[in-house]
């Protein structure tokens, strides 16, 4: 069947502007995470969705970055007001229901601020 | 405080070694889960194994073995006979049952680099 999802696959954009990135889940998946993978930083939990529950934002590193999801399915994270610190591969994954269960990676955006 | 700490930056081996790569773990829930995932050069996380806090009993799957000892709060992986298609980045995470009460986020270690030289 078809895995996780992102698009784009890659993004450079300017300092200052706006990026919004795109996750498809695997179909069933109730739960739903953003990480963030960085040289320095390694992998960063960002924000989780379960269901139709509030999503737990605690790992957002500030307030320009938000997320949503659409439907119990798709969901799509914000950037606003880039900067260069932003840069880094942001991967999306998708599990049956929360902590106890696998979860499955998509490929990633990698994101570049000039 | 990290939760997850892998030691080992890199870890270069010749091909049909046998290579462990470690994983301390530090958590306050009785409840819990550990998993590995393996990053190879496409980029792609891709799961390997989750074990949960209650079975402690030692894992094999063909060349991939893992142990778990709570004593010691360790979750190594063994890789028997290396090949070179094992060169990756073994990256071992945690999750914890009541973590900010949200349920479900991985906490990574920073991941061991391995290579598998012919």
């Amino acid at each position: 069947g078809a895995g996780v999802s992102q698009s784009p696959s890659n993004k450079v954009t300017e300092k200052g502007k706006d990026v919004e990135l795109r996750c498809d889940p695997i179909s069933g998946h109730t739960a739903l995470y953003w990480y963030r993978q960085s040289l320095g930083q390694g992998l960063e939990f960002l924000i989780y969705f379960q269901g139709n529950s509030a999503p737990d934002k605690s790992g957002l590193p500030s307030d320009r970055f938000s997320a949503e999801r659409t439907g119990g399915s798709v969901s799509t994270l914000t950037i606003q007001r880039t900067q260069q610190e932003d840069s880094a591969v942001y991967l999306c994954a998708s599990s049956m229901t929360s902590y106890s269960n696998e979860q499955f990676f998509g490929p990633g955006t990698r994101l570049t601020v000039l | 405080a990290q939760k997850v700490t892998q030691a080992q930056t890199e870890i270069s081996v010749v091909e049909k070694e046998d290579v462990t790569l470690d994983c301390v773990y530090e958590t306050r829930d009785t409840t819990y889960y550990l998993f590995w995932y393996k990053q190879p050069p496409s980029g792609e996380l891709v799961f390997l194994i989750r074990r949960n806090s209650f079975d402690e009993q030692n894992e094999i799957s063909g060349r991939y073995s893992w142990n778990f000892q709570k004593s010691t709060s360790s979750f190594n992986f063994t890789i028997t006979a290396s090949q070179v298609v094992d060169s990756a980045v073994y990256f071992c995470a945690l999750s914890e049952e009541s973590y900010g009460g949200s349920q479900g986020n991985l906490i990574f270690g920073k991941g061991t680099k391995l290579s598998v030289k012919p």
